[in-house]
């Protein structure tokens, strides 16, 4: 079994749709949770970073941890064609410098 | 502007050559890492540095070497290519005092 799942899709939404991405993971001690997003081609970009449980939200986008239930979401409101892109969840455990990712989901948003 | 550099965008070399690559980044970044990333297997970390001529292996370090002479550069090195080493090859780094990792534009390697 992987460290991190994540389902790969593709998720193909509609414009304006709110969309959302979710990764599961099985090691407790992950402390720190990401959300990268690439586009083709290109190398991945932090999307949202946050520590331990909670919500975090920066503009159309909003990151949930519950450490609980050893799951993440990011969820994107209003959704635009230029979202479209592989959404790569990523996590840390506290004092360790490399991190584990999920296999990424690619999303389509349809204009 | 932060800026992770991969000297090669896309590579195609024979089965049994040395290849290297490499990644500079300008932003004085104590940890470097390279990864690779497979369809279906998401970003997989070979090696990872956190200092001049320091190393650990990471998960998959079985075939490659790596480098790191000065700060700023790291070298990922395929002593024999392989087919099976036909991926995309992800330099990034990062300072101590963060989580996050900035990432350069990736090389394709493909080994025929």
């Amino acid at each position: 079994q992987k460290e991190v799942e994540q389902d790969p899709g593709p998720l193909s939404v509609p414009e304006g749709a709110i969309v959302s991405l979710n990764c599961t993971y099985s090691n407790s001690a992950f402390q720190y949770f990401m959300w990268y997003r690439q586009y083709s081609r290109k190398g991945p970009e932090l999307l949202m970073y946050t520590y331990s449980s909670g919500n975090k939200e920066d503009g159309r986008f909003t990151a949930q941890v519950d450490k609980s239930s050893k799951y993440i979401s990011l969820f994107i409101r209003d959704s635009q064609p230029s979202d479209s892109a592989t959404y790569l969840c990523a996590m840390s455990e506290v004092g360790r410098r490399a991190l584990t990712f999920g296999s990424g989901t690619r999303l389509q948003v349809q204009p | 502007d932060v800026k992770v550099t991969q000297s090669s965008r896309y590579l195609v070399k024979r089965t049994g050559e040395k290849v290297f690559l490499e990644c500079v980044q300008d932003m004085d970044h104590e940890n470097m890492f390279w990864y690779r990333q497979d369809p279906g297997l998401g970003l997989r970390l070979i090696y990872f540095s956190y200092d001049v001529k320091m190393k650990e292996k990471g998960d998959i370090p079985e075939g490659y070497s790596v480098s790191r002479e000065k700060k700023e550069r790291f070298s990922l090195i395929l002593e024999s290519a392989s087919t099976n080493q036909t991926s995309m090859y992800l330099c990034a780094s990062f300072p101590s005092n963060t989580g996050e990792l900035f990432f350069g534009e990736g090389s394709r390697l493909t080994v025929l």
